[in-house]
């Protein structure tokens, strides 16, 4: 079965650090990956999506996502971190036509 | 342009009630999806609709109905609410039919408790 996985719960960075939110997934086929941003009390936006061609794959509000097929990973980048990045970040994956299968939520936090 | 619209915003409703959720997007997108989100799970799909007239079970269809009303709306009803449909529904669309690709877009969500 079609399937994400973010390993942490929790990512806590200092503002202007590097940050990483992790991503496995587990796919028959070509993956299809997305990560989407939830800030509190509102609905998800999109970041970024790889689907097929380079994989350093680059979306909004600076983040960028780096996918590896031999690791089965599509990690969340961003070279330094803003206090406003502090949000709960998805994976997902797209499992079929109308499925997509999201991960259990990363939480972010950047402290100033 | 507002994008995916849910309504209402919050609901309290006690065991055994009913309701429509309402969903409707501007984006001319074909697609249509619910999902409901619960600490710890991510979000999981309810039902969606690929293209007007056509619906389909998603992964926990279970106590759900939905409507395509149209190309704009879709809305989701629970016929007698239970405690475990205690959740935060979202709404989503996207723009082509049966897509592997395409993003999907998010609505605000309606915040749903269930006593």
């Amino acid at each position: 079965a079609q399937s994400v996985a973010q390993p942490e719960d929790q990512v806590n960075v200092a503002e202007g650090n590097p940050l990483t939110v992790k991503c496995t997934y587990s796919v028959s086929g070509n993956p299809y990956l997305f990560w989407y941003v939830q800030y509190p009390n509102r609905g998800l936006q999109f970041l970024l999506k790889y689907i097929t061609g380079d994989n350093l794959v680059k979306g909004s509000y600076g983040f960028e996502a780096e996918f590896n097929k031999s690791q089965t990973s599509f990690h969340l980048k961003k070279p330094s971190a803003l206090v406003s990045d502090s949000a709960l970040y998805f994976c997902a994956v797209r499992a079929g036509p109308g499925d997509m299968r999201f991960g259990a939520g990363t939480r972010l936090t950047v402290k100033p | 342009n507002a994008g995916v619209t849910q309504t209402p915003k919050f609901q309290v409703l006690k065991t055994g009630q009913s309701m429509t959720l309402q969903c409707a997007q501007d984006m001319n997108h074909n697609s249509m999806y619910w999902y409901r989100q619960d600490p710890g799970m991510g979000l999981r799909l309810i039902y969606y609709s690929a293209s007007e007239g056509t619906t389909d079970k998603g992964e926990v269809p279970n106590g759900y109905n939905v409507s395509r009303l149209n190309k704009r709306e879709f809305s989701l009803r629970l016929e007698s609410a239970a405690p475990s449909q205690t959740s935060v529904y979202f709404c989503a669309s996207s723009e082509r039919p049966y897509s592997l690709t395409d993003t999907q877009y998010f609505g605000p969500g309606t915040r749903l408790t269930v006593l």
